[in-house]
């Protein structure tokens, strides 16, 4: 099953509004969690690594002040994409290490529309 | 350029077809190599890691040439159930653990 869960898997919202994404980890911990974007036919682009208790560390060109990340425990990272606009329309997905040699772990990603 | 750079596909191919894949990377420090499965819309799925010394999976081998930056996985006896998209995945030389550098990814598409 499942060891890192993602909600939700699909949202449609207007134009200006906020949509928060979720990424739990089910049966184990994650001080780190990564987020990443794929506009079609493109790679997965790592966005910002969010960090257990500290302020995430965004990849260049991710504006933070418009995808806000929040990991305030052990087994939950938030992603909250602010005044969305059509051009945020993308799928988004996390990701967790797990284990002693850290194997990743996938969310099933949310597929974001903006109107 | 691209950290990763694939041939987008897409491969149209028949059942039993064996298809090769290339991906070249620029990071000559790099330290892992992955390569995942992504079906349409939905998360990527660890195929097989990737050595020097190459391996084997059942129907699929991957191959690493730390030389040329290359990395290669074969596809042999293709099954309609291979249909996807495959990503070349590297993680950097330094740096975030967990952190990996996906390629655009390579379309196959078996076709009976």
């Amino acid at each position: 099953g499942a060891v890192v869960s993602q909600h939700p898997s699909w949202v449609i919202c207007k134009s200006g509004t906020s949509v928060k994404i979720e990424c739990r980890s089910l049966d184990f911990q994650a001080t780190t969690m990564f987020w990443y974007r794929q506009f079609p036919k493109q790679s997965l682009m790592l966005m910002a690594t969010s960090n257990e208790g500290s302020k995430a560390t965004y990849e260049q060109g991710v504006e933070k002040d418009k995808f806000l990340i929040n990991h305030a425990s052990l087994t939950l990272s938030t992603l909250t994409v602010t005044s969305a606009h059509p051009e945020d329309s993308s799928f988004y997905i996390c990701s967790a290490p797990r284990g002693t040699n850290e194997k990743l772990f996938f969310g099933s990603g949310t597929q974001l529309s903006v109107l | 350029r691209k950290e990763v750079e694939q041939d987008p596909g897409p491969f149209n191919v028949p059942e039993g077809a064996t298809v090769a894949f290339n991906c070249t990377y620029s990071n000559s420090a790099s330290q892992s190599f992955f390569w995942y499965r992504q079906d349409c819309r939905k998360e990527p799925k660890l195929l097989m890691s990737v050595y020097s010394s190459g391996n084997e999976d059942g129907r699929f081998t991957a191959q690493l040439n730390r030389a040329s930056q290359y990395i290669s996985l074969l596809i042999r006896d293709s099954k309609l159930s291979d249909s996807a998209t495959y990503l070349c995945v590297v993680t950097p030389g330094s740096g975030n653990t967990g952190k990996l550098i996906f390629g655009q990814g390579t379309t196959l598409q078996v076709k009976p």
